[in-house]
């Protein structure tokens, strides 16, 4: 079946170290892919998305681009912030699945120091 | 926007008790709505996706028994945990999907439950 993988927490940085966060999928479909944000208690929270190979999801600073080569979706961003500690969810929804459920990675948790 | 709300945020319950958590879509009509619960420091298991005016379809392992899910109206969906029992305790996540065949969810702030 459909799965996401994370790389293992947690992740500790410095303010404005560059962040990159693996993520990788296996589908049969052709998955949209996600990443959600949880920040400390928070309900989870879309970050960004991209629905088809190639695309580039952006928010908030954060990137990430649909590589259906390396079935990759890593999250980077350039320069973190404290506000950015929270633990960050890859995921994927098969849009040949008509429930539209998510399948989740196991989170990663980032945690930037001052 | 899309908010969605979770009441209560938290429970404390004896074992053997039924506890029900409320799921709302407040500024929008949900076609489907997601149940999943999460563990600490885990990610999140989907439990059971439920559509409006029908029946919720249980993912493999997930006792439908004892977690009764009930899709009343567009913007309404609960979860009852049946004689609840301390292995139950968890975090209860909803979320909810918008029509027009979009494929993104938005999330509750989740319920922690204990059962003592």
């Amino acid at each position: 079946g459909d799965s996401v993988t994370q790389m293992e927490g947690p992740v500790t940085l410095s303010e404005e170290a560059f962040l990159t966060i693996n993520c990788t999928y296996t589908a049969t479909g052709y998955p949209s892919l996600f990443w959600y944000v949880q920040y400390p208690g928070e309900g989870l929270q879309l970050l960004l998305k991209a629905t088809k190979a190639d695309d580039k999801g952006s928010n908030k600073g954060f990137e990430a681009t649909y590589r259906k080569e390396t079935t990759s979706f890593h999250l980077e961003k350039g320069s973190v912030q404290v506000s950015d500690s929270a633990v960050y969810f890859c995921a994927l929804s098969d849009r040949m699945d008509s429930s539209y459920k998510l399948i989740f990675g196991s989170g990663t948790r980032l945690l930037v120091r001052p | 926007g899309a908010v969605v709300s979770q009441h209560p945020s938290w429970v404390i319950c004896k074992s053997g008790t039924s506890v029900k958590i409320e799921c709302r879509s407040l500024d929008f009509q949900a076609t489907t709505m997601f149940w999943y619960r999460q563990f600490p420091k885990q990610s999140l298991m989907l439990m059971a996706t439920s559509n409006e005016g029908s029946k919720a379809t249980y993912e493999q392992g997930v006792e439908k028994d004892k977690f009764l899910i009930n899709h009343a109206s567009l913007t309404l969906s609960t979860l009852t945990v049946t004689s609840a029992h301390p292995e139950d305790s968890s975090f209860y996540i909803c979320s909810a999907r918008k029509g027009g065949g979009l494929d993104t969810q938005y999330f509750g702030p989740g319920t922690r439950l204990t059962v003592l």
